[in-house]
């Protein structure tokens, strides 16, 4: 099974503050990245998603795609006590089934208001 | 418009019985995704249905099993309990293969 790691955290960031979130993956061939943000008791919910290298920016969130590097990241700009939640890092990657998502543990955020 | 929806919220089941989870996807998303979620850990793949038929299965036990309705509604059965199939079970829709939808969830009990 092909790996996709997170720091689980938690990350505690301030209020207004930039928050980074970070995943790698091992498998070279993976090709679609998607961030889900789940809150406690919910089911994971797709907030990014991002297929070639560079930064894909949405509102507030910004993916940073480094293929090379097998790194893909989650910047939440101006984090309010809303965004505190777990951030899932998922990869697609072709030698899975279907179009089957890898997931990561998670990183758990904390913003203090 | 609706998103996924899922039945039942909770289900409270016994070692050795049989449950069967529902899964209606979004409206015009063929794809339905089966996955496996346990405290603390990211969801783990279980099936993928597109078109009615099986594209993928993760790396579960034959007692696990899933189909794919023509009006692109979905089961997943569990057979022969185990404590160790307590979890949240997640479906996800797609349009196509590309960004999966989760429904709210089955939260699963054995006891």
């Amino acid at each position: 099974q092909k790996e996709v790691e997170q720091n689980s955290g938690p990350l505690s960031v301030p209020e207004g503050a930039i928050a980074s979130l970070n995943c790698t993956y091992s498998d070279r061939g993976s090709q679609s990245f998607f961030w889900y943000r789940q809150y406690s008791g919910k089911s994971p919910e797709l907030i990014m998603s991002i297929y070639s290298n560079g930064d894909k920016e949405d509102g507030r969130f910004t993916a940073q795609l480094n293929k090379a590097s097998q790194y893909v990241s989650l910047l939440i700009r101006d984090s309010q006590p809303s965004d505190s939640a777990t951030y899932l890092c998922a990869v697609h990657q072709p030698s899975n089934s279907g179009y089957a998502l890898n997931f990561g543990k998670g990183t758990s955020l904390l913003v203090t208001p | 418009d609706a998103g996924v929806t899922q039945s039942p919220t909770h289900l409270i089941k016994t070692r050795g019985q049989q449950v069967t989870l529902r899964c209606s996807p979004i409206s015009g998303h063929k794809s339905v995704s089966w996955y496996q979620q346990v405290l603390g850990q990211g969801p783990q793949f279980i099936f993928q249905y597109y078109e009615k038929e099986e594209r993928g299965r993760g790396n579960f036990p034959d007692r696990f099993s899933a189909r794919q309705f023509p009006n692109y509604s979905s089961e997943l059965n569990v057979n022969a309990l185990l404590l160790g199939d307590s979890a949240l079970y997640l479906c996800a829709s797609s349009l196509e293969p590309g960004e999966q939808y989760f429904g709210p969830g089955t939260r699963l009990t054995v006891t």
